[in-house]
């Protein structure tokens, strides 16, 4: 069946340094691929996504990049920051429903003051 | 983004019983969403609600265990029959919105004893 493979599962930086979550998928169709934030005890909020017709997209301090060839994509957060500490879920369509996800695992990013 | 209430927002059960959870959005939408969230874990969707029509389970949910219900556009609740205590998890309603971004709602955190 599909698969979203996530990498690392524990990310740990100083504050101001970059951090870089890498995702894989499997399925072929997939033509949609959102990232989610999700502090402690809150619901995963949607920070950036990125469709299968755009390489990269830039929002601020996030980015994605997005392989469609390796079926490979990344968010890269630049000039970290304590509050951006929080765990981080990749996912991606399953076939051409923007609804239908499949998650990645998800990282745990600990920003360091 | 749309405004997506759950209730109730927590609730701890005894083994055998079932709980209905209400998911309500301030506008109307065509397709809502739901998903499971075991502790720790990644996010699972269960089934996919649409206005009018049965509910389509994913793979490894079944109707008898999470009955759904949808009688109009902004509502719909999903049922977990029977619990034992690995129903234990956050259920998250979902929405797309407008721009066919997935968005969700404050979950309901489960607890069975």
């Amino acid at each position: 069946g599909e698969n979203v493979e996530q990498h690392p599962s524990t990310l740990s930086v100083q504050e101001g340094d970059s951090a870089v979550i890498k995702c894989t998928y499997s399925d072929s169709a997939s033509n949609y691929f959102p990232w989610y934030k999700q502090e402690l005890g809150k619901r995963p909020q949607l920070i950036i996504d990125i469709r299968s017709n755009v390489g990269e997209k830039k929002d601020q301090r996030i980015a994605v990049t997005l392989n469609k060839t390796a079926k490979h994509f990344s968010l890269h957060i630049t000039e970290t920051q304590p509050e951006d500490s929080a765990v981080y879920f990749c996912a991606a369509s399953i076939g051409g429903s923007q609804g239908n996800l499949i998650f990645g695992k998800g990282t745990k990013l600990s920003v360091k003051p | 983004s749309a405004v997506i209430s759950q209730k109730p927002s927590r609730d701890i059960c005894q083994r055998g019983t079932s709980l209905t959870i209400q998911c309500q959005v301030d506008s109307q939408v065509t397709m809502m969403f739901w998903y499971r969230q075991q502790p720790g874990q990644s996010l699972t969707l269960i089934a996919t609600a649409n206005q009018g029509s049965e509910a389509t389970y994913e793979s490894g949910f079944v109707i008898d265990k999470f009955p759904i219900s949808r009688p109009n556009l902004t509502f719909s609740t999903l049922t977990v029959s029977n619990m034992s205590p690995e129903d234990s998890s956050i259920y998250l309603c979902s929405v797309t919105g407008g721009n066919e971004k997935l968005f969700f709602g404050s979950g309901t955190q489960l607890s069975v004893l």
